[in-house]
């Protein structure tokens, strides 16, 4: 099936880091998602990108629509506890007249003490 | 603002039992939709719905039943369970389509003896 490729699995950072995730795929996409989970909740939508080449920020948090539609990233500077979590970038693509929406398998961030 | 509301949080059940995963919202959302979350997995979409009377099949809706006879409410039921089907499900609603900011239920986790 179809697959994003979300990397790094998990990211072991010290507090005040910059953090830099990716998610690439061999298809294009129309919209990138990028979500956070904290243990034992759901996902929680941080960023949504609609055109190729778009950059947006969410407080210390940045995302990037790539060019060719088929790849975004996600930067988190300074680091604090808080960004402990899962995050998961999601692709959205459309067949026809349905939706189709394809997760990564989302990168670990944990923060060293 | 309860936002989704899933129930229960934690299910046991043993291999051909049969259970109602519960999921409402009241956002007047009219999209809902049904994942399950594996280990080192994306979100893997079971079921959707993209209005009261309409639902359809996401990509892994085998051995999974939906209805929507209301805007509020869409119900997962797992007609015979079985060990592949110990997984976290998530519940979430959105005013559009599949790739549209999405609000999450907290899950619902699901063992299969």
């Amino acid at each position: 099936g179809q697959q994003l490729n979300q990397s790094p699995q998990s990211m072991f950072i010290q507090e005040g880091e910059d953090v830099s995730m990716n998610c690439t795929s061999s298809s294009i996409f129309n919209t990138w998602l990028w979500y956070k989970q904290d243990p034992g909740e759901g996902p929680v939508l941080l960023i949504a990108l609609y055109k190729a080449g778009e950059l947006t920020s969410n407080g210390r948090l940045t995302a990037q629509f790539g060019i060719t539609r088929k790849d975004s990233f996600l930067n988190i500077s300074a680091s604090i506890p808080s960004d402990v979590g899962i995050y998961f970038c999601a692709g959205q693509k459309r067949r026809d007249s349905n939706y189709q929406l394809i997760w990564g398998a989302g990168t670990k961030l944990i923060i060293k003490p | 603002n309860a936002g989704v509301t899933q129930t229960p949080k934690f299910q046991v059940l043993k291999t051909g039992q049969s259970m109602t995963l519960q999921c409402a919202q009241d956002m007047n959302h009219e999209y809902m939709s049904w994942y399950r979350q594996d280990p080192g997995m994306g979100l893997r979409l079971i079921h959707y719905s993209v209005g009261a009377g309409i639902t359809d099949q996401g990509e892994v809706p085998n051995g999974y039943n939906v209805s929507r006879s209301t805007t509020e409410d869409f119900p997962l039921r797992l007609l015979s369970a079985a060990p592949s089907q110990t997984s976290v499900y998530f519940c979430a609603s959105s005013h559009g389509p599949l790739g549209t900011e999405a609000f999450f239920g907290q899950g619902t986790r699901l063992t299969v003896v």
